[in-house]
């Protein structure tokens, strides 16, 4: 079945590092969707990219939607302590693509 | 104040006992779902609902039950809870599958 990858596992940086998660996807998506989940928390959705090599910026975060519409990236400039927490992606998927198949994650920590 | 809700936030049962979790949205929201997170697996998804009485099953629906009778409340019913579903479950909502999902709080699960 489709399947959603995410690496890396974890990341542990220094604050004001950069930090980068990849999401790979098994099949082609029609869009796919960031959320962040702060320890403790419930995901949060960031963003929503549609059109192949989109590029959207929210402040010092970067993400962008592959050409082939099947991989995706999320990146931080000089990460914060408070960007700690878990970058999920997710996008349709099942034989109707009315499913939403996340990825694993990637925990994210800051060292102050 | 746009809300899911979710009741109990936490929940120590026993093998067997039937229990319902109840997930309420004040969106107005056409699609809702719920998932359970483990830890290195993410979000998967164990029911969806695209409207009123349709419900679909996720990827891992073994053990759960779900209707939707009216629009704002989707809950999650488990029939006879066994150890293997001690989990952190999530209700979500959206306007549809495209759209940014708003999650509740969590309920965290124990199932001795």
């Amino acid at each position: 079945g489709q399947q959603v990858m995410q690496i890396p596992q974890y990341q542990h940086v220094q604050e004001g590092e950069d930090f980068t998660t990849y999401c790979n996807s098994s099949t082609t998506l029609s869009n796919i969707q960031w959320y962040k989940q702060r320890p403790g928390g419930h995901p949060v959705f960031l963003i929503q990219l549609v059109k192949s090599g989109e590029v959207k910026k929210q402040k010092r975060l970067t993400f962008q939607f592959g050409e082939a519409k099947k991989n995706s990236s999320l990146h931080i400039t000089a990460t914060q302590t408070t960007d700690v927490g878990t970058y999920f992606c997710a996008g349709p998927g099942g034989t109707s693509y009315d499913k939403v198949i996340f990825g694993p994650g990637t925990s994210l920590s800051v060292i102050p | 104040e746009a809300q899911v809700t979710q009741n109990p936030r936490y929940l120590i049962t026993v093998t067997g006992k039937k229990l319902t979790v109840t997930c309420s949205q004040n969106m107005n929201h056409e699609y809702m779902s719920w998932y359970r997170q483990d830890p290195g697996l993410g979000l998967r998804q164990i029911y969806y609902s695209m409207n009123v009485e349709v419900t679909d099953k996720g990827d891992v629906p073994e053990g759960y039950k779900v209707s939707r009778k009216e629009k704002r409340n989707f809950p999650l019913i488990l029939e006879s809870p066994s150890p293997n579903q001690t989990s952190l479950y999530f209700c979500a909502s959206s306007r549809d599958i495209f759209y940014e999902q708003y999650f509740g709080p969590g309920t965290r699960l124990t199932v001795t």
